[in-house]
């Protein structure tokens, strides 16, 4: 199986800050790779598929990058509705894996 | 409008069976590839199973000859037969449709999430 490994877990910033999250792939997985937002008590939601795809009617401040085995997603500015967790899922082979989550906090 | 609308959740002994339903709407389930996720409470996202438009499935091997994905065309309708249940199996389970974008799938509509809790 392909393991995903996200970092931070979790990290503390303010609005306006620009941040960034990493996702790491076991093996190559060239541009299979999505990300989520997940808000307590919701269910995931689509941000950014195949790489670097912007979901429709997601803000521009979101933005993915990257190919092979590492991957980013980027909120150049954030706002106060981005406090949430998000994950990294591959979708290259069966089982489709997850990251284990960043956690993004107000500071 | 896409809707996912999942129920059969509930508090279950350990050994016993559970049926999850996802009713859709907005779009034909049978056209689809169609997930389970689950989300242990606390935890991160979790693949558990996928049904394809061509009607294979597949599974993670955490459930693997317990759990049974399966769908009705006539109603629209996604399902997850559990079985052998373990307090492990403890979640919020998700069905999700997936799509195919630029030749990279995605999970793309969620349901609400329905509680699975495995006790005695």
């Amino acid at each position: 199986d392909i393991q995903m490994t996200q970092s931070p877990s979790s990290l503390s910033a303010s609005v306006g800050d620009r941040v960034t999250i990493t996702c790491r792939a076991s093996q190559s997985i060239s541009r299979y790779l999505n990300w989520y937002q997940q808000k307590p008590g919701k269910a995931p939601k689509l941000l950014i598929y195949a790489a670097s795809s912007l979901q429709s009617g997601v803000p521009s401040r979101f933005s993915g990058s990257g190919s092979g085995t590492d991957f980013a997603l980027t909120i150049s500015s954030l706002q106060h509705e981005d406090f949430a967790n998000y994950y990294c899922q591959h979708s290259y082979s069966i089982p489709q894996t997850f990251g284990q989550g960043t956690k993004v906090e107000i500071k | 409008e896409v809707q996912l609308v999942e129920s059969g959740g509930g508090l279950i002994q350990p050994g016993g069976s559970l049926r999850l339903s996802c009713a859709a709407s907005g779009f034909i389930v049978s056209n689809n590839y169609m997930s389970w996720v689950r989300q242990a409470p606390g935890k991160g996202l979790e693949w558990v199973s996928v049904i394809y438009s061509g009607g294979n499935t597949y599974y993670a091997d955490s459930v693997k000859g317990r759990f049974t994905i399966s769908r009705d065309n006539s109603k629209n309708t996604l399902y997850l037969q559990m079985n052998s249940l373990r307090a492990e199996d403890t979640a919020v389970y998700y069905c999700a449709r997936e799509v195919m974008v630029r030749g990279v799938s995605n999970f793309d509509y969620w349901g609400q999430g329905s509680l699975v809790t495995v006790s005695s």
